[in-house]
């Protein structure tokens, strides 16, 4: 089967401690994104990256990091200087084409709890 | 720059009325337009979109959205509600100037009166 696939759905942490969620997608997409959703505040983008190894800093990259070593997998690293990091986070991936930018795919999300 | 305002937060229906959900958008130059659902702690699915076709776009679950270029909206309907509407939807704009970012609206939560 097609599609994007994030993991873990949960994942816990110390407050301090580095995290890494995963995003990998098997649909031969060229642009994946990574974004955070807060109650209330809709989706707000963190990384985004159109081709393997280049990637742009979205509204709210502080605090994070990103790869894109190969073309499925866009990990996100959540790092101790990120100040809120507790959210629910999801990652898309799309196909872009001439001037137009399909749809976008969304994985099911990871929920990252600080404690 | 491109943004996406959904012009209401909250829309309350009863079953079988129709929904009218609200997005405006601003861009310089033709975008791509997308209408997403999310159901609570889930992913987010695509609705419709209008990618330069036709102006009045059908998606699945009878949804359909008319893309006006003059007044810059994009407004998603449906003609009668069911329970399972009961959702978050997201208004979503792709601009080939911006870099292809996708920028979401604050997105509007239905409910759905028995």
């Amino acid at each position: 089967d097609g599609g994007i696939t994030q993991s873990p759905k949960y994942l816990f942490r110390k407050e301090g401690q580095n995290v890494t969620l995963s995003c990998e997608q098997n649909l031969n997409h060229d642009a994946m994104y990574w974004y955070r959703q807060d109650p209330g505040q809709g989706l707000r983008l963190i990384y985004y990256s159109q081709i393997v190894n280049d990637f742009q800093k979205g509204d709210i990259a502080e605090g994070y990091s990103v790869s894109r070593e190969k073309k499925e997998s866009f990990p996100l690293t959540v790092t101790s200087a990120q100040k809120n990091p507790t959210a629910f986070y999801l990652c898309a991936s799309s196909i872009l084409q001439g001037t137009l930018n399909t749809e976008a795919f969304f994985g099911q999300g990871t929920r990252l709890t600080v404690v | 720059a491109q943004s996406v305002t959904q012009l209401d937060s909250h829309v309350s229906v009863s079953e079988g009325t129709p929904v009218l959900l609200r997005c405006n958008y601003s861009s310089s130059y033709s975008p791509s337009l997308f209408w997403y659902v999310q159901h609570p702690n889930k992913g987010l699915q695509l609705l419709l979109k209008y990618t330069s076709a036709a102006t009045l776009v059908k998606g699945i679950n009878g949804f359909e959205a008319e893309f006006k270029k003059s007044e810059t909206s994009f407004h998603l309907t449906k003609p009668s509600a069911h329970m399972s509407d009961a959702a978050e939807y997201f208004c979503v704009v792709s601009d080939p100037a911006n870099d292809y970012k996708l920028s979401f609206g604050a997105g509007t939560t239905v409910t759905v009166r028995a």
